[in-house]
Formats: C-alpha cells, sequence, structure tokens
C-alpha cells in the first residue's frame, strides 16, 4: 500500500531558524513527491514538487527539498524562516493514486 | 480562469439530512478529486475522477456519492449526513495528475 509519513506534528521556531520537515513516503513504483502549504484559513498551494532530474528542487518563498530514494524521503528545507511561514505543510505522493501525509504544523515566533 | 471554485463555504446540517457540495473547474482539467481535512489526519482521499463519466473511491467513500457529467463539474452528495462527516472538505483538480490546484474548501458541521 501506498502511505506518506510526516513525523513533526508540531513545530515552533524562532524567526531566522532553520527550518526541515520530514517526509517519508511507502511505495515501490516511480514516485512524484510535492510539499503544498496551507495558511490560516486559507485552501493548500503547492510549494514545490518533484517528478524526476536533479534530486534538489527549489520552490516558491525560498524552500527547498530533497528526494533522497534510498531513505524514500522528500524532506522540506528553509534556510532561514519568517513569521509568514507560520502554516501547515503537507507532503504529498502520486504512485497511483494522490496521498498526502497527516501535515506539520509550523509556528514562527517573531 | 476562476481556478477551482467550491459551493456553499459553510455549511451547517442537521443528521441526517442530505446535501451537495459543490465544485467547478474552468481550467479543463482531467483529474478531479474530493478531500476531507481532519485535525491529525490530514487529507484523505473520498472520490475521485479521471474524467467526465469516470469516478471512483478513494480512502473514505462510505456516505458520499460523486457523479462526473461534464469535465467542469465535479459534485459530492452527502446521502445521510452524520456527526462524523464534520470536516472540511476540498476539492482539486489537476491536468494530468502531477499536482493539484484545490478549491476554498467547505467547512460542514453536522449537529
Amino acid at each position: 500500500a501506498q502511505s506518506v509519513s510526516q513525523h513533526n506534528h508540531h513545530v515552533i521556531l524562532s524567526e531566522a531558524a532553520s527550518l526541515e520537515l520530514g517526509c517519508n513516503y511507502s511505495y515501490g513504483g516511480t514516485v512524484n513527491l510535492f510539499w503544498y502549504v496551507q495558511y490560516p484559513g486559507q485552501h493548500l498551494q503547492l510549494l514545490l514538487k518533484y517528478f524526476s532530474g536533479d534530486p534538489l528542487v527549489k520552490g516558491i518563498k525560498g524552500f527547498e527539498a530533497e528526494f533522497i530514494k534510498s531513505k524514500f524521503s522528500f524532506n522540506l528545507r528553509k534556510p532561514s524562516v519568517q513569521w509568514s511561514d507560520t502554516a501547515e505543510y503537507f507532503c504529498a505522493v502520486t504512485g497511483n493514486q494522490f496521498y498526502f501525509g497527516t501535515g506539520t504544523s509550523l509556528t514562527v515566533i517573531p | 480562469n476562476a481556478g477551482v471554485t467550491q459551493t456553499p463555504k459553510f455549511q451547517v446540517l442537521k443528521t441526517g439530512q442530505s446535501m451537495t457540495l459543490q465544485c467547478a473547474q474552468d481550467m479543463n482539467h482531467e483529474y478531479m478529486s474530493w478531500y476531507r481535512q481532519d485535525p491529525g489526519m490530514g487529507l484523505r482521499l473520498i472520490h475521485y475522477s479521471v474524467g467526465a463519466g469516470i469516478t471512483d473511491q478513494g480512502e473514505v467513500p462510505n456516505g458520499y456519492n460523486v457523479s462526473r457529467s461534464t469535465t467542469e463539474d465535479f459534485p459530492l452528495r452527502l446521502l445521510s449526513a452524520a456527526p462524523s462527516q464534520t470536516s472540511v472538505y476540498f476539492c482539486a483538480s489537476s491536468l494530468d495528475r502531477y499536482g493539484y490546484t484545490f478549491g476554498s474548501g467547505t467547512r460542514l458541521t453536522v449537529v
């Protein structure tokens, strides 16, 4: 069965701290990987996606993610977070279907 | 383009009532899906469609029906609302299943 795991449920950081959110997936076939962000009261927006090629993917707002096939991981990173990054972050994978992780709530303290 | 439009934005139902959540997209996307979002559970797929006339079940289809008579519209019907269906519902569409565009959501409360 296909699944996505996000192990960090709640993360609290101070502004300018570095961020790394974990995402692991289980699927034996070719996958496409995504990170979505949901700001408070809003719908999901695509941050970045990986289909193939360079495993280091750069997205909007300074976010990046690295696909490590051997670890079945697609962790999201940002070198220096801002208060405006406070949101919920969802990892998603497309194999035979489109599945989301349970999300990580990020709170950035000014 | 309006993108993905969901109506209504908020709804309160009594247990046993039925209703339809509307979803429309104007991007000529073939793929459309309905998700429900619950705290601590992420987004769970209810039903999806890969084109007009074709629908299939997702992870949590019980209590919901869908139809896809046109490419643009993908309504979700609650047959007999239950408190367990209190949730935020998102409709999403995709040209090729590789990255979805989401609607703004419908917050449903069943009392």
